[in-house]
């Protein structure tokens, strides 16, 4: 079974803070996704990467960025929080040969 | 227009009826449609994933495709309480390993 497990499940920050999220997978995909869920919005592909040191834009980078050192690890950061940022973020992670993503149990991020 | 649309719901039917679930979806190039599962305060699950035009079947799952006319669907038989959640759906788009999702439809299955 693929493990995806996410640092927090739940946080709590205040405006103009750098928060880290986390990713760490161990099925060895080499592609790992992040994505904010908000009611009435769905889920927005924020960044992807498909490969170490790698990292490609999805549709809503804007105010993110995104760290792969090691192929395990996915990380998202949010480098001065702000309250449109408060939502879910989830990750995800597939393999190369297959469309299927595979998600990690969620953060719910509240900035103050 | 939305790439991926489903309805919102919520979609009512008592249990031990077929609920049925669709979406339609824009890039006429899309290879690969799937459904997740998600309950509430919880992260999406696969439960199904279709490649090819027709049905194909999973349990009690059932997923249709007809890229014809761009429209997946998911039938749940026999439905149950606990198949009560909300059902997204995702395609591939613009090439790669990216997938879109549609905002899903919650279902209920009521006693």
């Amino acid at each position: 079974d693929v493990k995806v497990t996410q640092s927090s499940r739940y946080l709590v920050k205040r405006t103009g803070e750098k928060v880290f999220l986390e990713c760490v997978q161990d099925m060895d995909h080499e592609n790992m996704f992040w994505y904010r869920q908000d009611p009435g919005l769905g889920l927005r592909l924020i960044y992807f990467s498909y490969d170490v040191k790698m990292k490609e834009k999805g549709d809503i980078p804007e105010g993110y960025s995104v760290s792969r050192e090691k192929k395990e690890r996915f990380s998202l950061i949010l480098e001065s929080a702000s309250t449109n940022q408060t939502s879910m973020y989830l990750c995800a992670t597939a393999k190369p040969s297959g469309y299927e993503q595979y998600f990690g149990p969620g953060t719910r991020l509240t900035v103050t | 227009q939305k790439e991926v649309e489903q309805n919102s719901g919520p979609l009512s039917v008592p249990e031990g009826a077929i609920a049925s679930l669709n979406c339609t979806y824009s890039d006429r190039g899309s290879q690969s449609f799937f459904w997740y599962r998600q309950y509430s305060g919880k992260s999406p699950e696969l439960i199904m994933f279709i490649y090819s035009n027709g049905d194909k079947e999973d349990g009690r799952f059932t997923a249709q495709l007809n890229k014809a006319s761009q429209y997946v669907s998911l039938l749940i038989r026999d439905s149950q309480p606990s198949d009560s959640a909300t059902y997204l759906c995702a395609v591939n788009t613009g090439g790669g390993n990216k997938l879109t999702f549609g905002t899903g439809t919650q279902l209920k299955v009521e006693l």
